[in-house]
């Protein structure tokens, strides 16, 4: 399997314009996760899902943020409009329920928002 | 949660073991304890999870008290490669639990292993 895939890796865009950000877990897993990195923040949590079914989404930051799992292959979040706060690494991982806390990322989309 | 403490910043020598500790003093009887590593530029990386007394892998050593109020995370012989973040997490393993999948991660220690 080829991991957890993310594009785009790199994206530079305006304040104010929508961000699409794609993630495909690994096949047969059945949890995905959105994290968010920044030097001040660290690593956080936004949202997860099981079998495409949003779980928790309490670490969604605001409603300008949105994420869809439309199938087990393929998930987005999306932040409409974006801000320059919202500059950070955005990782998507999934993982295989069970009994473990093993979670595999993928390599992150570094959004810098001007 | 529980709320994990360890140390900002360690460093080391190519071929010296590392403990690297971490304190968790509210952990649930249903957490276990996971150790991630994050070299720049990627995705954390899981290390190993345990609950305790002690699990070895490929990789590392993860010791964990009676009491598992603490835990260290141990790698043999490091090298170059191993400089990166170490981030100690708690958390319930058993999916649907009401934790799981809510992995905290702290700021975790940077290792710097020096030639």
């Amino acid at each position: 399997d080829a991991g957890v895939i993310q594009s785009p890796r790199h994206e530079v865009t305006e304040m104010g314009q929508e961000v699409t950000l794609r993630c495909k877990p690994i096949s047969g897993h059945d949890y995905l996760f959105w994290y968010r990195q920044t030097m001040m923040r660290g690593l956080e949590l936004l949202i997860y899902f099981n079998n495409n079914v949003p779980i928790d989404d309490s670490g969604m930051p605001e409603d300008r943020f949105s994420a869809k799992m439309p199938n087990a292959s393929f998930s987005t979040l999306k932040i409409q409009p974006s801000e320059p706060r919202d500059s950070a690494v955005y990782f998507c991982a999934s993982s295989f329920g069970g009994r473990s806390n093993e979670q595999f990322f993928g390599p992150g989309t570094r959004l810098t928002v001007l | 949660l529980a709320k994990t403490t360890q140390p900002i910043s360690m460093d080391s020598y190519e071929g010296q073991e590392v403990n690297i500790t971490c304190s968790h003093n509210n952990i649930a009887t249903n957490d276990y304890i996971t150790w991630y590593q994050q070299f720049p530029s990627q995705g954390p990386r899981f290390i190993i999870q345990g609950y305790k007394t002690k699990v070895t892998n490929e990789v590392a050593s993860l010791f964990i008290p009676a009491d598992r109020k603490s835990s260290t995370l141990s790698l043999p012989r490091v090298s170059l490669s191993d400089t990166a973040v170490y981030y100690c997490l708690v958390g319930d393993i058993n999916a649907g639990g009401t934790s799981y999948g809510k992995l905290t991660f702290g700021q975790g220690t940077i290792l710097t292993v020096h030639p």
